[in-house]
């Protein structure tokens, strides 16, 4: 599976949108790009995941360029709650398991 | 449609003891992975199974840890003589199929000290 590179850390006021930048130059075709996002020390929580086109669900958007190269998540209105360490992942089509970074700390400052 | 469901939450086991972590799947779910995240560290994989079938288990380590999801029940992780560096959340994670194309949710945690 492609690596990421995510910053390690990220603020982000309370009511903004959070955009949360991913890079994974070396995708290939057939790999999913997935976010996660870990609150404190609870379970990870699927947030959302795409293969090409733009996503958005219920929890936030993801951006992916033409390229396939990198990524955004958009959190649209951030709230305290929010603060959680984000994790981009590429996962290929047949590539089961998911692989963790260290992922994005993102700090939603009231 | 219940969540992914591990018990115990928190277990507390004496060094060379067993420890077994149960994960039961969300509903539908034939695929199940397990994770281990130490103290300030992050996730770190360790097996996959489907249905009675061992698929990954390339992140167990190789003594003491075994894994099984049989056809009826819950998946189960076990531990056998625990050491102190065993201590650690274990997470339980299911998905409908085990491509790419779906989602993976994951259970609560299981956070296990061994004293």
């Amino acid at each position: 599976d492609a690596k990421t590179t995510q910053p390690t850390s990220m603020d982000c006021a309370e009511g903004r949108a959070a955009n949360l930048p991913c890079n994974h130059s070396t995708i290939s075709g057939n790999e999913y790009v997935y976010w996660y996002r870990q609150i404190h020390s609870q379970g990870p929580q699927y947030i959302i995941h795409g293969l090409k086109n733009n996503e958005t669900n219920e929890m936030a958007s993801l951006i992916i360029t033409e390229d396939r190269k990198s990524s955004t998540l958009i959190l649209p209105h951030a709230t305290l709650r929010d603060t959680a360490v984000y994790y981009c992942i590429v996962r290929g089509r047949d590539g089961n398991k998911l692989v963790f970074g260290a992922g994005t700390i993102l700090r939603v400052k009231s | 449609n219940a969540g992914v469901m591990q018990n115990p939450r928190h277990l507390v086991r004496r060094r060379g003891q067993e420890a077994r972590l149960r994960c039961s799947p969300m509903k539908g779910h034939s695929h199940v992975y397990w994770y281990r995240q130490l103290p300030e560290e992050g996730l770190k994989f360790m097996v996959y199974l489907q249905k009675e079938n061992i698929i990954d288990e390339s992140g167990m380590p190789k003594e003491r840890f075994s894994a099984e999801f049989p056809k009826e029940g819950p998946s189960i992780l076990r531990i056998q003589q625990v050491v102190r560096g065993d201590s650690a959340a274990y997470f339980c994670a299911s998905s409908v199929t085990g491509t790419g194309k779906a989602e993976a949710f994951f259970g609560q945690g299981t956070r296990l000290t061994v004293v």
